[in-house]
């Protein structure tokens, strides 16, 4: 069965310090990544997206940067952070099959 | 390019059916449809792809209107366990592959 791994589950982080966030998929292969973004009591905003190895797709310009490099490992990065990057930010894939997104269980950034 | 969602909020009382509305500006390949609880990730409920699709499962369904470019979650007999904030995500046919979703609607079921 396929399963999603994002990591840590929550983070408090000054600002100004780098950011990595990680996000793994087992049991596929080649499948569609994204991140999204959830400020508290807000909607999902896309940030990027990826249908393979090396191919990102950013949505939204800001400071943040995403990678993909290997087939199942998607990495949502930040050289500096700011205040307003705080939120819940959560990868997902696209399952082949129903069509729909899985979900990791998300990290909560606070940037202080 | 974000879909729009009614209502905003909801309170229902158990056994109370609702009706949540997703619509687009823009042509639609697909609407997916998620719940999220409090503090936890969204859960995938059902897609649509097609016009006059009709899904469902359980006491939860949706409608997809290709036309009108918009899509309608049905609840009936909602249970306290319907609680949550239902999401519609739209893909459309200029650029499938990515789900841009709407505000959401956030459902209350009370005994």
């Amino acid at each position: 069965s396929q399963t999603i791994h994002q990591w840590p589950a929550t983070l408090v982080q000054p600002v100004g310090s780098p950011l990595s966030l990680e996000c793994t998929v087992e049991g596929t292969s080649n499948p569609n990544l994204y991140w999204y973004r959830q400020a508290a009591g807000r909607g999902l905003q896309l940030l990027f997206y990826s249908v393979g190895i090396g191919q990102i797709s950013s949505e939204v310009p800001q400071n943040l940067s995403a990678s993909r490099p290997q087939d199942r490992q998607f990495i949502l990065s930040s050289k500096k952070l700011l205040l307003s990057d705080s939120g819940f930010y959560l990868c997902a894939w696209r399952s082949q099959g129903s069509g729909g997104y899985t979900f990791g269980s998300g990290t909560r950034l606070t940037v202080v | 390019q974000q879909p729009v969602q009614s209502p905003q909020a909801v309170i229902l009382r158990e056994g109370e059916d609702a009706v949540i509305n997703c619509s687009s500006s823009k042509a639609l390949y697909s609407v997916h449809w998620y719940r999220q609880k409090h503090g936890e990730a969204p859960v995938f409920l059902m897609i649509l792809l097609k016009g006059g699709e009709q899904k469902g499962h359980d006491k939860i369904s949706a409608s997809f209107n290709e036309k009108k470019q918009q899509s309608s979650l049905y609840l009936t007999a909602s249970q306290l366990s319907y609680s949550g904030t239902y999401f519609c995500g739209t893909e459309l046919r200029t650029s499938y592959d990515k789900v841009i979703f709407g505000p959401g609607t956030s459902l209350s079921v009370i005994p």
